[in-house]
This record gives structure tokens, C-alpha cells and sequence, in this order.
């Protein structure tokens, strides 16, 4: 089974500041995809980026990317110029089709955006 | 954009009472449905996977008895929660997939279900 792991379970970082949130997973595929949601205090799901495992390009959105390190099965977002909306937990997620095309999350980070 | 609307958003009933909660796609046709529950400061657990038509697929752990899933059309699917206790308040998440859609997911916005 796949596992997706977020080592912290708590960031924190300055308004126009950057952070970055760490996630690894373990899988023996290798046509899979990987997500990063947002969650506000609202807890609807929001989807911030997505990057097809066969893309060697780091995935890009705006104020948020990532660097995917497939080797190393590395999945970190990088969130730039911080703003206090960018403050909610954070999930990575895994999915590829031999999961059902199931989104496998992570524990998720929660971030804390500080003026 | 996409929309899945979910109701009820929240729902208190007594302990012993069935709870029916449900997830419809507005303006799109959702293939599969996916069923999640998030109990408070945690990840999002799969409970069960639901394609039109078809009997649902239920995790390991997941009683299939207690949490019926119906997925009749392509535009609706619900989870009824029975002879709910305590133990089973939580918050359930429903997430949708269309074939249409390039197999992206559209959530709900959740129903927070409290067994008293």
C-alpha cells in the first residue's frame, strides 16, 4: 500500500515570507499523481497543485510550487510571498490507478500565516 | 466550475437513529464517487468507493452494514450512516470523479455529524 508522510505536523511563517512543507511517500508505481489541497477552517477541500509522476517539469501555480524529486520520492510545496488566506492545514496526496484512483492523503501540515 | 453540493452540512441525532447524508453533482455526471471521513485534526480516511450503478467498495475496517452507500445515478450518491452511536461522529467528505472531467476530483463541502 502507499503511504504519504508530512513530518510536520505545524509550520509557521511571516506574511510575504516563504515556507516550504515537506512530503515523502512510498509507492513501487511509477504512473502516479501527486496533490497538495488546502483546507481552510471552512474544510472544504481545495486543490492548490498537481504533478503527473511521468513530468520531470516542477509543477507551478501562481504563488505556490513544488520540487518533486521522483528518486527520491519527495513531494515538497513551496509557498511564496505568504498571505494570511494562505493560513489552513495543508495535505499532500497520492494517487495512481492501481489505487482506484483514490486520493491517498497524508496527515497534513498545519500552517499559521503570523502579519 | 465543477460543484458536488452536500447535505446536510451538519446533523445531530440520537444515538440509535439513521442519518442519510448526500452528495449530488450539479453540472456534471460523476463516475465514481469517493466517501472519506476526517475526525477532528486528522487526514482524511477513504471509507468507500462508489461507481453508478454498482455495489460500493468498502476499506478494510469499514463496516459495509453500518455505512450504506447508494450511488443509483450519475449525479447522486449518498451514505447512510444506521443505528449511529457516539463513536461515529465525525466529519464525512464526499468526492466525486467524471471521466468527463479528465479524472478531477470535486469535494463537498462536508457534513459534520454529531451522535448524541
Amino acid at each position: 500500500a502507499q503511504t504519504v508522510t508530512q513530518s510536520q505536523p505545524e509550520m509557521s511563517v511571516q506574511e510575504a515570507e516563504t515556507v516550504t512543507l515537506s512530503c515523502t511517500y512510498d509507492t513501487s508505481e511509477s504512473d502516479y499523481y501527486l496533490f497538495w489541497y488546502k483546507q481552510p477552517p471552512s474544510r472544504q477541500m481545495i486543490l492548490v497543485i498537481r504533478q503527473e509522476a511521468y513530468k520531470q517539469q516542477n509543477a507551478t501555480e501562481n504563488r505556490f510550487s513544488v520540487n518533486f524529486q521522483k528518486a527520491a520520492k519527495s513531494f515538497s510545496l513551496k509557498i511564496s510571498d505568504s498571505q494570511l488566506g494562505d493560513a489552513a492545514m495543508y495535505f499532500c496526496a497520492y494517487r495512481s490507478a492501481m489505487s482506484g484512483y483514490a486520493l491517498n492523503f497524508g496527515k497534513g501540515t498545519s500552517l499559521l500565516v503570523t502579519p | 466550475g465543477a460543484v458536488v453540493s452536500q447535505h446536510p452540512s451538519w446533523v445531530i441525532c440520537k444515538s440509535g437513529t439513521s442519518v442519510k447524508i448526500e452528495c449530488r453533482s450539479l453540472d456534471f455526471q460523476a463516475t465514481t464517487m469517493f466517501w472519506y471521513r476526517q475526525f477532528p485534526k486528522q487526514s482524511l480516511m477513504l471509507m468507500a468507493t462508489s461507481n453508478e450503478g454498482s455495489k460500493a467498495t468498502y476499506e478494510q475496517g469499514v463496516e459495509k452494514d453500518k455505512f450504506l452507500i447508494n450511488h443509483a445515478s450519475l449525479t447522486l450518491s449518498t451514505l447512510t450512516v444506521t443505528s449511529a452511536h457516539p463513536e461515529d461522529s465525525s466529519f464525512y467528505i464526499c468526492s466525486a470523479v467524471s471521466r468527463a472531467k479528465n479524472y478531477g476530483y470535486t469535494f463537498g463541502s462536508g457534513t459534520r455529524l454529531t451522535v448524541v
